[in-house]
């Protein structure tokens, strides 16, 4: 089993705030993607990168992915209240047929 | 396109009962997945198939079985349910490996008491 580490675990944030969570592993991926699964409903991807050093912004997020292939950041600029919500990232191998999921971080944002 | 659709939405089960969960995809998806998210957790991958007539045990594959006899369906076996299996079980799809998106569908939340 490919380990994916998150952290926070868990984050609280006002409204307005700038974050960054973390995605780390001792494996080297073929690609990262970013997911966020709001309650009730099923993950939903938000981005995917496949380059070493690679960084991907889809408005107020911006996601890295390690020059070693190892580990990624999500980064949220002035968070809003409709960006709560548990962020999975996940690793694919190229010799593996599924993905590696994270560990999540739950992130609230306060209005 | 409906994508990924789960049945049943919510299940109560008594322990050493059995049960079916429902998957199906109208995306034409060879690779389909079936993972467990326990509370506050990620996902677990439970099985997973490349293909109608193809599967293969992911991380956690005990206490339960799979079939894909067509590229759309892939339901999800719990035989002799277990306290241990109580769970949010999400169904997904993709088109391909890796890189490759995987849809989910809504999820079943199963309790076992």
């Amino acid at each position: 089993t490919q380990l994916l580490e998150q952290s926070p675990q868990f984050l609280s944030i006002q409204e307005g705030e700038n974050l960054t969570v973390y995605c780390n592993s001792s494996s080297v991926f073929s690609s990262l993607q970013w997911y966020r699964q709001e309650p009730g409903e099923g993950p939903v991807l938000l981005v995917t990168v496949v380059t070493g050093g690679e960084v991907k912004k889809l408005k107020r997020l911006t996601f890295q992915f390690g020059d070693a292939r190892k580990d990624s950041s999500l980064h949220i600029t002035a968070a809003q209240p409709g960006d709560t919500g548990l962020y999975l990232c996940a690793g694919g191998d190229t010799g593996a047929n599924n993905l590696f999921f994270g560990t999540g971080t739950r992130l609230t944002v306060i209005p | 396109n409906a994508g990924v659709t789960q049945t049943p939405k919510f299940r109560i089960l008594k322990i050493g009962q059995s049960m079916t969960l429902q998957c199906a995809q109208d995306m034409n998806h060879n690779y389909m997945y079936w993972y467990r998210q326990d509370p506050g957790m990620g996902l677990k991958l439970i099985y997973y198939s490349v293909g109608a007539g193809i599967t293969d045990k992911g991380e956690v594959p005990n206490g339960y079985n799979v079939s894909r006899s067509t590229t759309e369906d892939f339901p999800l076996r719990l035989e002799l349910a277990a306290p241990s299996q109580t769970s949010v079980y999400f169904c997904a799809s993709s088109y391909g490996q890796g890189l490759y998106e995987q849809y989910f569908g809504p999820g079943t939340r199963l309790t076992v008491t």
